[in-house]
C-alpha cells in the first residue's frame, strides 16, 4: 500500500513554462515532506523541503506547496528549463524511521 | 569528499546465485540506508542503521536478504539466492542525523542489479 503516491509518471512541459508535479499522501502521521531530484545513473539529491506548520515554501525557482487537509503536496518550477529534465520523487517523514517516497514523476522539459 | 561510494555500478547474475552490494558512507554521519528502486515500487526503504546498529529491517522483502553494517564505514547488502523479480537500482544513502531528523540524505549512485 502506497503512502506516498505520485500519480503522474511522466509530465512533458515547454521550456520557460511552469511545471507543476503533485504528490499525495495517506498517513496522518506525516509532518515533513521532501522533494528529491534524480538524473540517470545518479542517485536522488535534495531538493527543497516544507513542515506541516507551512502551507509554503519558496527556493529560487521552486516552490512547494502543501495541504494539509487535502493531504495533498504540489512542486512548482517557473521558469522551467532544460536542466529540470530529470525524475522527481516526493517523500514524507513522520516518526523516528526513514524517508518513505514516492514512485517519481519523471519530468520532461522541451526546447 | 566523495560522497556515498556504492560498488559495483552494474552487477549482471544468475538466478540462484549470491549477489553482494557494498556501500561506504560519508565520514562521521551516523546513519545508513538501503533502498530499491523499481519501476512499479518506486524507491522502497528496506532497512536503515543508526550507530551500526540496525534498527528496522521491515522492508526487507523476504528472508533471502541480509544486511550488515560491520564497522561506521561499510555496509553490505546481500541477496542468496537471487531471484528475476530482484532486479531493481538499489541505493545506498547516509545521513549525519538520526533516522527521524528528515534531512541530509545523501545518496550514492547506485547499483544496477539484474538477475537472468
Amino acid at each position: 500500500d502506497q503512502q506516498v503516491k505520485q500519480n503522474s509518471p511522466s509530465l512533458s512541459v515547454q521550456e520557460g513554462r511552469i511545471s507543476i508535479l503533485n504528490c499525495d499522501y495517506t498517513n496522518s502521521m506525516f509532518d515533513y515532506f521532501l522533494w528529491y531530484k534524480k538524473y540517470p545513473a545518479e542517485g536522488p539529491t535534495f531538493l527543497i523541503s516544507i513542515s506541516s506548520i507551512k502551507d509554503k515554501n519558496e527556493d529560487g525557482r521552486f516552490t512547494v506547496f502543501l495541504n494539509k487537509s487535502a493531504k495533498h503536496l504540489s512542486l512548482h518550477i517557473v521558469p522551467s528549463q532544460p536542466g529540470d529534465s530529470a525524475v522527481y520523487f516526493c517523500a514524507a517523514s513522520g516518526g523516528a524511521d526513514g524517508l518513505t517516497f514516492g514512485k517519481g514523476t519523471h519530468l520532461i522539459i522541451q526546447p | 569528499d566523495a560522497g556515498v561510494i556504492q560498488s559495483p555500478r552494474h552487477e549482471v547474475t544468475e538466478m540462484g546465485q549470491e549477489v553482494t552490494l557494498r556501500c561506504k558512507p560519508i565520514s562521521g554521519h551516523n546513519s545508513l540506508f538501503w533502498y530499491r528502486q523499481t519501476m512499479m515500487r518506486g524507491l522502497e526503504l528496506l532497512i536503515y542503521f543508526n550507530n551500526n546498529v540496525p534498527i528496522d529491517d521491515s522492508g526487507m522483502p523476504e528472508d533471502r536478504f541480509s544486511a550488515k553494517m560491520p564497522n561506521a564505514s561499510f555496509s553490505t547488502l546481500k541477496i542468496q539466492p537471487s531471484e528475476p523479480r530482484d532486479s531493481a537500482v538499489y541505493f545506498c544513502a547516509s545521513s549525519p542525523f538520526a533516522p527521524g531528523s528528515r534531512n541530509g540524505y545523501t545518496f550514492g549512485s547506485g547499483t544496477r542489479l539484474t538477475v537472468v
